[in-house]
């Protein structure tokens, strides 16, 4: 079955302590991005990948970092969570750039950070 | 460059029509309709392409003016299913996909 899958779907942490949201698909798609949704601001792009070891910044990469060393995986790493970092976060890819394809999204991942 | 929808919310009954708008202040390239289920991940609707096509999926449609840089969403007959939050996604041919604030739309029987 064609799905992102995003790891873990729920944590509590507290501040400071780093911590990993893992985004895997296995559709074999170029283009992945993070997005996080909070009430009344809709969703907001983080970063996005175009490709293996090709990233950028989306609207608001302040506070976490990304990788893309595989074209299946792409996770999002908050060095030194703060309690703004608190939460829904989706995981999504597309088969190539946004412009032209539908995407994709994994279930959530929840974050609360204390 | 978030693209500002209107309205917030909308409360339907069952057969009603609504519509719903997305604006940008930047040419844009592509947009993007999706609709997310409470506690439930957006679902993609469709995508329309500079070029001022309409498309359409059952009886949800959609246009893209790009005069104005505006799409419009439109719900015909609506049925419950269509309840949700729907979003419009915007491209200026950068790579980025903005999103909109969301418009909640309830289907009441």
């Amino acid at each position: 079955e064609a799905q992102v899958t995003q790891n873990p779907r729920y944590l509590i942490t507290v501040t400071g302590k780093k911590l990993t949201v893992t985004c895997s698909q296995n559709m074999n798609h170029e283009y992945m991005s993070w997005y996080r949704q909070d009430p009344g601001l809709g969703l907001r792009q983080i970063y996005y990948s175009m490709n293996v070891e090709v990233t950028d910044k989306g609207d608001v990469p302040e506070g976490y970092k990304v990788s893309r060393k595989e074209k299946r995986n792409f996770p999002l790493i908050l060095e030194s969570p703060s309690p703004n970092q608190t939460s829904l976060y989706f995981c999504a890819s597309s088969a190539r750039t946004a412009a032209y394809q539908p995407q994709h999204f994994g279930d959530g991942t929840r974050l609360s950070i204390l | 460059q978030q693209p500002v929808q209107s309205p917030q919310a909308v409360i339907l009954r069952e057969g009603e029509d609504a519509v719903i708008n997305c604006s940008s202040s930047k040419a844009l390239y592509s947009v993007h309709w999706y609709r997310q289920k409470h506690g439930e991940a957006p679902v993609f609707l469709m995508i329309l392409l500079k070029g001022g096509e309409q498309k359409g999926h059952e009886k949800i449609s959609a246009s893209f003016n790009e005069k104005k840089q505006q799409s419009s969403l439109y719900l015909t007959a609506s049925q419950l299913s269509y309840s949700g939050t729907y979003f419009c996604g915007t491209d200026l041919n950068d790579y980025k996909l903005s999103f909109g604030a969301g418009t909640t739309v309830t289907v009441r029987a």
